[in-house]
């Protein structure tokens, strides 16, 4: 069955540290997306891409990094800038031919600093 | 980025009651759609809706497209407990969606 998967479920963080976020399609999609979302709240766009090699910063893109070497996969790293990561992060892909198709999203990483 | 209007932000049901809830804009979408959390997962797409005035359902769930089509309005009929989660609008004016803030639904102690 065709999907979106996020790993791991459950992150924990030293202050200071790196840490990268896993996220695979294999729905053929071109289009990924990450989303921050923080107890209680909406969903808020960190960075997307609709094109492998080719990635543009949402609305909350400071203190994260990403690549799109492939089409399948969409990594997110959180780095030591980001001072409030503490958060729920979700993946979603989506294709670029228009059709009103909306986004599959995975089922989400909850990352702790600790 | 621009978020949708979407009220109201949290509910308290209690099974049997019908819900409603809906989403404006200032900005004309071709596409309305409803997605639905439940608590530590993703959004799962419960109705799309591609033209103005089009009435959709699934199941007790029934959403609009408003005829002006900067609005959209999701009703659920005789809620049970595991209608609990938070409900998303979404905007489609083309590639991308615009979100709603969420409507939470939670059960009455």
């Amino acid at each position: 069955d065709g999907g979106i998967t996020q790993s791991p479920k459950y992150l924990f963080r030293k202050e200071g540290q790196n840490v990268t976020l896993s996220c695979e399609q294999n729905l053929n999609h071109d289009a990924m997306y990450w989303y921050r979302q923080d107890p209680g709240q909406g969903l808020r766009l960190i960075y997307y891409s609709q094109i492998v090699n080719d990635f543009q910063k949402g609305d909350i893109a400071e203190g994260y990094s990403v690549s799109r070497e492939k089409k399948e996969s969409f990594p997110l790293t959180v780095t030591s800038a980001q001072k409030n990561p503490t958060a729920f992060y979700l993946c979603a892909s989506s294709t670029t031919r228009g059709g009103g198709y909306g986004y599959t999203f995975g089922s989400g990483t909850r990352l702790t600093v600790v | 980025g621009q978020q949708l209007n979407q009220s109201p932000q949290s509910m308290f049901i209690q099974e049997g009651e019908d819900v409603s809830m809906n989403c404006t804009s200032s900005s004309i979408f071709n596409t309305w759609l409803w997605y639905k959390q439940d608590p530590g997962e993703g959004p799962v797409l419960l109705i799309a809706l591609y033209k103005a005035g089009e009435l959709t359902s699934n199941g007790r769930l029934t959403a609009q497209f408003g005829i002006t089509r900067k609005d959209s309005f999701l009703n659920i009929s005789a809620s049970i407990p595991s209608d609990v989660g938070i409900y998303f609008c979404a905007g489609q004016p083309g590639n991308m969606l615009t979100f709603g803030g969420g409507t939470r639904l939670m059960v009455k102690p």
